[in-house]
């Protein structure tokens, strides 16, 4: 099984700061098979990005995905408050996992 | 408006026994692959369940192994997944997802069932 690692596990930042979500995982993910996604209290989780860089529909370009192997990187250019949230990394290359995720919370 | 709507959640005691069911609308359902994914409360998401447009490829998680059995009926655009023998553990918030083909992400999400298992 494809252990994810997420950090930090809670981001405390202000709107308009860039935030940087990090994904490690315990063997090389092929293909790039890396999503993230974002969840609101209550409510389910929203794909935001897939193949690692690509952004699903309808998601801003403040979102941007990075990373190749086993090590990934989610990137968000300038809070806006409706991002504060847990995001959640995903491999879908053996199987699927889920990473514990990462809490960014307004500062 | 593409839509998955999971029923079926409860209060079940240890050992019991539930039907989750999941309806799909606003999208050729026939033409998807369809998961369950559950969140203990308090806790991050784990990949329960997978079933291909045909049903004809299974896959369930190692937790639940031998207990839950997924299931499509392409005609009434609705998967399914029985849970045998619940524990504890396995209380959650039981989420119904699709993904476009196996090696694709989960682009739409139900809004959740509560499954609570308890005496």
């Amino acid at each position: 099984e494809i252990v994810l690692t997420q950090s930090p596990g809670t981001l405390s930042l202000s709107p308009g700061e860039r935030a940087t979500l990090s994904c490690r995982a315990s063997q090389s993910i092929s293909s790039s098979y890396l999503a993230w996604y974002q969840q609101k209290p209550g409510q389910a989780p929203r794909l935001l990005i897939y193949g690692a860089s690509s952004r699903a529909t309808g998601i801003p370009d403040r979102f941007s995905g990075s990373g190749s192997g086993t090590d990934f990187t989610l990137t968000i250019s300038g809070l806006e408050p409706e991002d504060f949230a847990v995001y959640y990394c995903q491999q879908y290359s053996n199987s699927r996992t889920f990473g514990q995720g990462t809490k960014v919370e307004i500062k | 408006e593409v839509q998955l709507v999971e029923s079926g959640g409860g209060l079940v005691q240890p050992g019991g026994s539930l039907r989750l069911s999941c309806a799909a609308s606003g999208f050729t359902f026939s033409r998807y692959e369809m998961n369950w994914v559950r969140q203990a409360p308090g806790e991050g998401l784990e990949w329960v369940s997978y079933i291909s447009s045909s049903g004809n490829n299974i896959y369930h998680a190692d937790s639940v192994k031998g207990r839950f059995t997924i299931s499509r009926d392409n005609a009434k655009n609705s998967q399914y997944l029985q849970m045998n023998s619940l524990r504890a553990e396995d209380t959650a918030i039981y989420y119904c997802a699709r993904s476009e083909g196996f090696w694709d992400p989960f682009d739409i999400w139900g809004q959740g069932t509560t499954v609570t298992v308890s005496s």
